[in-house]
């Protein structure tokens, strides 16, 4: 069964730091990861989705990795800003119909 | 707008009620799911159908029935709530692993 693991829990930075999100998962045969983002009391924002095949996504100030093998992902922010201030929720997804797993998350706080 | 929309966004309740949360998505997708989000913000997979089909039925009290008229909704029904079933349900959508989720804006189920 898919266990999924994010660190940190919280994260605190000023802004303008360039900062990394972790994520490990216990079953290396995904299909796919994908990172989402959460506001609070809002649903869930896809931020990056990452096939089994690619290394790696990017999209403007973010840029996610996966190295499957291993069982990890990583969620780059550059430059961050306080907009960015959420929690980040990490899912590996298998083939088939089988619901993503998600992480605890990491809230991040970005500090003017 | 394409999206997964859930109604109603807020939702106060007594114990021992019966009420439903409805969802609906317009992207074509074939698979939903229902999500539950606890007080400790940990998102848990409750549902999964395929084309109208249930194919996943997490470990949930019976009092909870989902149905699915049609691959475009998924609505969830709670008989006789209670205090425990207070969190935030997610309804959310995919077509194929490829392409990622979806996901609603979520309920927000207090139950007094």
């Amino acid at each position: 069964k898919q266990e999924v693991t994010q660190i940190p829990a919280a994260l605190s930075v000023p802004e303008g730091e360039n900062l990394v999100l972790n994520c490990s998962f216990t079953d290396s045969a995904i299909y796919n990861l994908q990172w989402f983002r959460q506001d609070p009391g809002k649903g869930l924002t896809s931020l990056l989705l990452i096939q089994s095949s690619q290394r790696e996504q990017t999209s403007g100030r973010l840029n996610a990795s996966l190295d499957k093998s291993s069982g990890r992902s990583t969620l780059y922010i550059a430059a961050s800003q306080p907009g960015d201030s959420a929690t980040y929720l990490c899912a590996p997804g298998d083939s088939g119909n089988t619901p993503l797993v998600f992480g605890k998350g990491t809230r991040l706080s970005v500090i003017a | 707008d394409t999206a997964v929309s859930q109604t109603p966004k807020y939702l106060v309740t007594q114990m021992g009620n019966d009420k439903s949360i409805k969802c609906e998505q317009n992207l074509g997708h074939d698979t939903m799911y229902w999500y539950k989000q606890d007080s400790k913000k940990f998102l848990k997979i409750m549902f999964s159908y395929n084309n109208k089909e249930l194919i996943i039925n997490e470990t949930v009290p019976n009092r909870f029935s989902p149905k699915s008229p049609d691959k475009a909704h998924l609505n969830l029904h709670i008989n006789s709530l209670e205090l425990g079933d207070s969190a935030v349900y997610f309804c959310a959508s995919s077509h194929d692993t490829s392409y990622g989720y979806t996901f609603g804006s979520g309920t927000r189920l207090t139950v007094v």
